[in-house]
């Protein structure tokens, strides 16, 4: 079974609208972390925001913030106000409990609409 | 603070050659992990190295090796180079066993 599942392949937003990515996760440890990280063109991963499985808040990170059902094991990425430099990969990784590997989803491309 | 670098940015060999990759952390940080990504299979965990031991592996055959220096810079090597062996390879690097884990901009390697 995939750790990490991502059902969008692709999105578009309008500019300055919110957008939601989806990712699901599949663990039985009580103890994980989940992340989601921008690709751009360029190659480069940009961590973006983290959530940890005992956090009892969402996560924030300015414009970023991960809505997290833990019962549905739901980790989505909610981007407010899209700006253009906003179009890129998204990928949604776990790392379960004290474990040292990262599960990567397949990513979401978004493409930010003027 | 410097970011994670690699080494070479862009590579290009043949099938049957062998290949090595070079990452250097951020500095201060110990553990070093390689992906690889794949426009088929996506982004997969290759191994993580902690205080030059490797401390966890991805299912990769034995032709995908790596080891670190006593500077936390890592190498990954791949011998008897495959078509499918063409990827972005990638290194993170992280503070101890911190969450935060940084990637560098990726070797391109495609085979021939």
């Amino acid at each position: 079974a995939q750790k990490i599942t991502q059902t969008q392949p692709g999105m578009f937003v309008q500019e300055k609208e919110a957008v939601t990515l989806d990712c699901t996760y599949d663990t039985s440890d009580q103890s994980y972390g989940l992340f989601w990280y921008k690709q751009p063109s360029s190659g480069e991963m940009i961590f973006l925001i983290y959530q940890g499985s005992y956090d009892e808040q969402n996560a924030t990170e300015g414009r970023y913030s991960l809505n997290f059902q833990k019962a549905r094991k739901s980790a989505n990425l909610v981007i407010s106000a899209s700006q253009l430099g906003d179009s890129a990969m998204y990928f949604c990784a776990m790392r379960e409990g004290t474990g040292n590997q990262f599960y990567f989803g397949t990513g979401t491309s978004l493409t930010v609409i003027p | 603070k410097a970011g994670v670098t690699q080494t070479p940015r862009y590579l290009i060999k043949t099938r049957g050659q062998q290949v090595t990759l070079s990452c250097s952390p951020i500095s201060g940080h110990r553990s070093v992990s390689w992906y690889q990504q794949t426009p088929g299979q996506g982004l997969q965990f290759l191994f993580e190295y902690f205080s030059e031991t490797q401390r966890n592996k991805g299912n990769f055959p034995g032709r995908f090796s790596g080891r670190q220096f006593s500077n936390s810079r890592s190498e990954m090597n791949v011998s008897t180079l495959e078509l499918g062996d063409s990827a972005l390879y990638l290194c993170a690097s992280r503070y101890w066993d911190s969450y935060e884990q940084y990637f560098g901009p990726g070797t391109r390697l495609t085979v021939t």
